[in-house]
């Protein structure tokens, strides 16, 4: 099982839909969440942490649930500059290892 | 500067050539990660340092493949002996020590082996 699962897509939705991702985790002991954008040829840039008790930015909710080990991405109002791969992102400290996992992204495309 | 810089930005080597990307990351940033994307594909996580520990060179794909990080900043990852299938874009990272913070990305260097 990968550390660090994500429904690749691509999500093709319309301008003005919801949209919601999943993301998957498998080491109980993460301890810090992320999700990440990245655009095509650029470098993955953060959109926003993800609390324990959900947080929201804008359009953008994030929600964290421990038990099930599961993190996701609300989108509301989709816009088409929204169209970009949506990286999970799951890190938890561990002296001189690395503890920064990526998924492997979901793909959305907002269509006019 | 104030982000994660990388140099070259874009590489095209000939089969068999070594070369050297640099990483120049965050003043401050303890972390540094490097990492490697091919087309349409994921992270492909390389070596991760972390101020004066070991690092975790657990992603190398191979002995062609080799990172340093001098005085706890600049980072050098060395490709010995390129192969076509190394093209693809390496990716720095850095950031401060602990869990919680972010991590910052630099654009990357796109290195073409022909």
């Amino acid at each position: 099982r990968k550390e660090v699962e994500q429904d690749p897509g691509p999500f093709n939705v319309p301008e003005g839909a919801t949209v919601a991702f999943n993301c998957t985790y498998s080491n109980s002991a993460s301890q810090s969440f992320f999700w990440y954008r990245q655009d095509c040829r650029k470098e993955p840039k953060l959109l926003m942490s993800v609390y324990s008790s959900g947080n929201e930015d804008g359009r953008f909710t994030a929600q964290l649930n421990r038990a099930s080990q599961y993190i996701s991405l609300l989108i509301r109002d989709s816009k088409l500059s929204d169209s970009a791969t949506y990286l999970c992102v799951v890190n938890k400290e561990d002296t001189g290892r690395r503890a920064l996992t990526f998924g492997s992204g979901t793909r959305l495309q907002v269509q006019p | 500067g104030a982000g994660v810089s990388q140099s070259p930005s874009n590489k095209v080597t000939e089969k068999g050539k070594d070369v050297e990307l640099r990483c120049d990351p965050i003043s401050g940033h303890t972390a540094l990660y490097w990492y490697r994307q091919s087309l349409g594909q994921g992270l492909e996580f390389l070596i991760y340092f972390q101020g004066n520990s070991a690092p975790d060179k657990s992603g190398l794909p191979s002995d062609r493949f080799s990172a340093e990080r001098t005085g706890g900043s600049v980072s050098t990852l060395t490709i010995q002996r390129t192969q076509q299938e190394d093209s693809a874009v390496y990716l720095c990272a850095s950031s401060f020590t602990g869990s919680g913070n972010t991590i910052y990305f630099g654009e990357g260097s796109w290195l073409t082996v022909v």
